[in-house]
């Protein structure tokens, strides 16, 4: 069964602090790896995808990683905001006949402190 | 381009009550897509489809639920009649396809639902 696991569920930080996020995968045969971000009371908005080729990719201050061997990702916030303040969630497709099948991680809520 | 619209934003209705979600999609979007969001389970596929054609509805919770697009334009999700377990948020999303198709959802802001 396909199945997304993120952790922390949630985490507090101060603002400026760094912050990493993670994402286990058993997806299969696994596509690419997206991370959306759910401000509150918004829909999930993209930040960025990851491939099957890709290790890393940089969107500002998001850092995300991918190693496809362990199927795990991360995400890396580097010196956070008060913006920054929303729920992170993992999204893995998976390859099918039919087209691509979506399998979403339960999401990290972050609150970033001042 | 406005980006998916959802209606209404907010519902309070009485269990029993018919509750029916409106959607838009991006013009020149083929897929769309409807998802419900509780703490308890994050975000649940209830149902989508291609090109107005519904593909996948495994996830519709029970004959309640009820979903159709009658156009490339518009879609509607129908909960008859409701009981407050379907609390909930409902988001629509929709996806290009295509050579245009990145595989990113595209999300409304989203219709929150509160049965009494």
């Amino acid at each position: 069964k396909n199945q997304v696991e993120q952790s922390p569920q949630s985490l507090i930080i101060l603002e400026g602090k760094n912050c990493t996020l993670q994402c286990n995968y058993t997806v299969s045969p696994f596509s690419n790896l997206r991370w959306y971000k759910q401000d509150t009371g918004r829909g999930p908005v993209s930040l960025t995808i990851m491939t099957f080729s890709e290790n890393t990719k940089s969107n500002g201050r998001y850092t995300a990683t991918l190693d496809a061997d362990t199927k795990q990702s991360s995400l890396h916030i580097t010196a956070s905001q008060l913006s920054d303040s929303a729920s992170y969630i993992c999204v893995v497709s998976a390859r099918h006949n039919a087209g691509n099948m979506l399998t979403f991680g339960g999401g990290t809520r972050l609150m970033v402190k001042p | 381009d406005a980006g998916v619209i959802q209606s209404p934003r907010h519902e309070v209705t009485e269990m029993g009550q018919e509750v029916t979600l409106r959607c838009k999609p991006i013009s020149g979007h083929n897929s769309l897509f409807w998802y419900r969001q509780t703490m308890m389970r994050g975000l649940e596929l209830l149902i989508y489809f291609n090109n107005n054609v519904p593909i996948d509805d495994s996830g519709m919770p029970e004959d309640r639920f009820s979903a159709k697009m009658p156009n490339a334009s518009f879609s509607t999700l129908k909960i008859q009649p409701s009981e407050p377990r379907d609390s909930a948020v409902y988001f629509c999303a929709s996806k290009a396809s295509g050579f245009a198709n990145t595989g990113e959802l595209f999300f409304g802001e989203g219709s929150r639902l509160t049965v009494l």
